[in-house]
């Protein structure tokens, strides 16, 4: 059984189009949920760890919130640079693994 | 700040070669690790290591080896490649995985590799 889920895995938004990508995941005793961004090519880069349901970070366009089951990256009035993949990882007390979802891949359209 | 290191950027090898992907890091982290990223799968977990001369299995452990003799070097070996392993191999470091502390990985540009 999948640890991490994120959905939609595809989404095109016009310029200026908000909208929210999901990560949710089912085991219990959450240590820290990861959000990155990857680029063709490239690497993934780190953006925000949430700690605890009701956390919330913000980062430019971004803000990632955090419940008991699930995490949510919004992206408001996005720009054809915020188009990349976007991947959430899990931690959990029980273990020293990352365990990471299959992404939502993000195409910003001018 | 160099970050982490991975060497080469491309790879292709014939079925039962062998060869090493190596990774460095400069941040003087304690735990590392190697995955794969294969289309449709995401980030696979193939070896880690939580300090010197300490590796563990991940998720996809069969056909590569581990070993970490320093904080800073952690390289990746296939023993007898074979098409199955051609993928995305990315490195991937972080400060501790100590309970109780979220430091993030952070993780290098990856070696594409093709197994003929």
């Amino acid at each position: 059984e999948d640890q991490v889920t994120q959905s939609p895995e595809a989404l095109r938004l016009q310029e200026g189009e908000s909208s929210s990508l999901n990560c949710s995941y089912t085991v219990s005793g959450l240590r820290g949920l990861f959000w990155y961004r990857q680029d063709p090519g490239k690497g993934p880069e780190f953006l925000f760890t949430l700690y605890s349901a009701g956390e919330e970070k913000e980062k430019e366009r971004l803000k990632a919130t955090l419940t008991k089951k699930e995490s949510f990256l919004h992206i408001t009035a996005p720009k054809p640079e915020d188009s990349a993949t976007y991947l959430c990882a899990v931690t959990f007390y029980t273990g020293n693994q990352f365990y990471f979802g299959t992404g939502t891949s993000l195409t910003v359209i001018p | 700040n160099a970050g982490v290191t991975q060497t080469p950027k491309f790879q292709v090898l014939k079925t039962g070669q062998s060869m090493t992907l190596q990774c460095a890091q400069d941040m003087n982290h304690e735990y590392m690790s190697w995955y794969r990223q294969d289309p449709g799968m995401g980030l696979r977990l193939i070896h880690y290591s939580v300090g010197a001369g300490i590796t563990d299995q991940g998720e996809v452990p069969n056909g590569y080896n581990v070993s970490r003799s320093t904080t800073e070097d952690f390289p990746l070996r296939l023993l007898s490649a074979a098409p199955s392993q051609t993928s995305v191999y990315f490195c991937a470091s972080s400060y501790s995985t100590i309970s109780g502390d979220n430091s993030p990985l952070h993780f290098g540009n990856g070696t594409r590799l093709t197994v003929t």
